[in-house]
């Protein structure tokens, strides 16, 4: 069973929008933590911001920001001001306390249009 | 710039070859993964390797086969590939394995294509 669930193959927005990347996760380890991850065409990957799941508030990165709803298992990626070097995969993954693991979903592909 | 750092960034190689992919961080990290990334299918973790030791190995084929000499350097040895196996490689390094919080820094990848 897949883990994490990205379910936004593709997503346009307009420059100096924002925008919302869903993600959902699923696990029954009470302890956990989400990330998201950016990719450029060049390949690399590259960490935007963490979640914890005993983390209290949201988690916010410059104009990142991840909004966790715990009990529907949740963990959406928020863009604000969107710019055009936005365009990239979006990667949300998930790393269980028991575990070795960051798990990752199948991603989404973000074009910001001018 | 994350300080992984991944060679080569780009590999052709024949079904009968043999080829190493090499990485190497010099964050302090002690631990190194590799995934690959193939088209249209999720990231797979492929080796995590924790104070030199394999701790996790995701059923991959014997044809892939993983040495990491100390705690900066992780190698990928390939033999005997098949078209298939051209995918993106990525490796990644973090502080420990167990603790949840901890963030995985990427390489820039080798893609690698198999004729």
């Amino acid at each position: 069973a897949q883990k994490i669930t990205q379910t936004q193959p593709g997503m346009f927005v307009q420059e100096k929008e924002a925008v919302t990347l869903d993600c959902t996760y699923d696990t029954s380890d009470p302890s956990y933590g989400l990330f998201w991850y950016k990719q450029p065409s060049s390949g690399e990957m590259i960490f935007l911001i963490y979640q914890g799941s005993y983390d209290q508030q949201n988690a916010t990165e410059g104009r990142y920001s991840l909004n966790f709803q715990k009990a529907r298992k949740s963990a959406n990626l928020v863009i604000s001001a969107s710019q055009l070097g936005d365009s990239a995969m979006y990667f949300c993954a998930m790393r269980e306390f028991a575990g070795n693991m960051l798990t990752f979903g199948g991603g989404t592909r973000l074009m910001v249009k001018p | 710039e994350t300080g992984v750092t991944q060679t080569p960034r780009h590999l052709v190689m024949g079904m009968t070859n043999k080829k190493s992919l090499k990485c190497e961080q010099h964050l302090g990290h002690n631990a190194m993964y590799w995934y690959k990334q193939s088209a249209k299918k999720p990231l797979e973790l492929m080796f995590v390797y924790s104070l030199e030791e394999r701790v996790e190995n995701n059923s991959v084929p014997s044809r892939f086969s993983p040495e990491c000499p100390n705690s900066s350097h992780l190698f990928l040895h390939l033999h005997t590939l098949q078209p298939e196996d051209s995918a993106l490689y990525l490796c990644a390094s973090s502080q420990g394995t167990g603790a949840r919080n901890t963030e995985a820094f990427f390489g820039q990848g080798t893609r690698l294509t198999v004729v």
